[in-house]
């Protein structure tokens, strides 16, 4: 069945890296676009990062430019966030999902479990 | 960016009962590029209506999103015991993409 599944999130100090990491299963991975989205504890949410297929198109909020940096490896079926400079309002469950249709942006139509990123010293 | 707004922030209604949520956009949405999500607690949000009326794959013909421009509205005809969710809207017509603060739906 169509799957993503998350892991690399945890435990980091303010000013730390972390780097999360999304498995595909199910479907052909290098025929979508794919972001990351966000939720901190008890709010809504928010857009990370997005990627095309062929990774000629990569696109930031605001927020995560110059500190986050979005990549996938189409031949292992990955999606990856690396996340530096972390700060404490950067805590929230960190969803990949996937685009609708090869557009950005886009709808999503298949999101992972999510991983947990807390940023406390 | 576009900000969208949700009314009511919570919604309290019984079993069986019609449920309509609002989403209203700072400025137009372009094609109708408006989604909702259902999320459930400790869950991922689950695509419900893409393009603004648009069922997603699997989903039930109780939910009907209509609407166009700023307007947007989510009906659930008959609420089901797993209906009751936080409901997101999200427009993808101009970027970034953008996510209203949600609509708790809850048992009365």
């Amino acid at each position: 069945q169509v799957q993503l599944v998350e892991s690399g999130g945890g435990l980091v100090k303010p000013g730390g890296s972390l780097r999360l990491s999304c498995a595909a299963s199910g479907f052909t991975f290098s025929d979508y676009y794919m972001s990351w989205v966000r939720q901190a504890p008890g709010k809504g949410l928010e857009w990370v990062s997005y990627i095309s297929t062929s990774d000629s198109t990569i696109y930031y909020a605001d927020s995560m430019k110059g500190r986050f940096t979005i990549s996938r490896d189409n031949a292992k079926n990955s999606l990856y966030l690396q996340m530096n400079s972390l700060r404490a309002e950067d805590t929230a469950v960190y969803y990949c999902a996937r685009h609708l249709l090869l557009a950005a942006p886009d709808a999503f139509d298949v999101w992972g479990q999510g991983t947990m990123v807390t940023v406390s010293s | 960016e576009i900000v969208l707004t949700q009314s009511p922030g919570t919604l309290s209604l019984s079993p069986g009962e019609r449920a309509t949520l609002s989403c209203r956009a700072s400025q137009s949405v372009s094609n109708s590029d408006l989604a909702w999500y259902q999320q459930k607690p400790g869950q991922a949000p689950r695509l419900l209506i893409y393009g603004a009326s648009n069922r997603a794959t699997g989903i039930s013909d109780r939910f009907r999103g209509s609407g166009s421009g700023t307007d947007f509205t989510l009906t659930i005809s008959r609420l089901e015991p797993e209906d009751f969710a936080v409901y997101y809207c999200q427009q993808y017509g101009s970027s970034p993409g953008t996510f209203g603060p949600g609509t708790k739906v809850d048992i009365k």
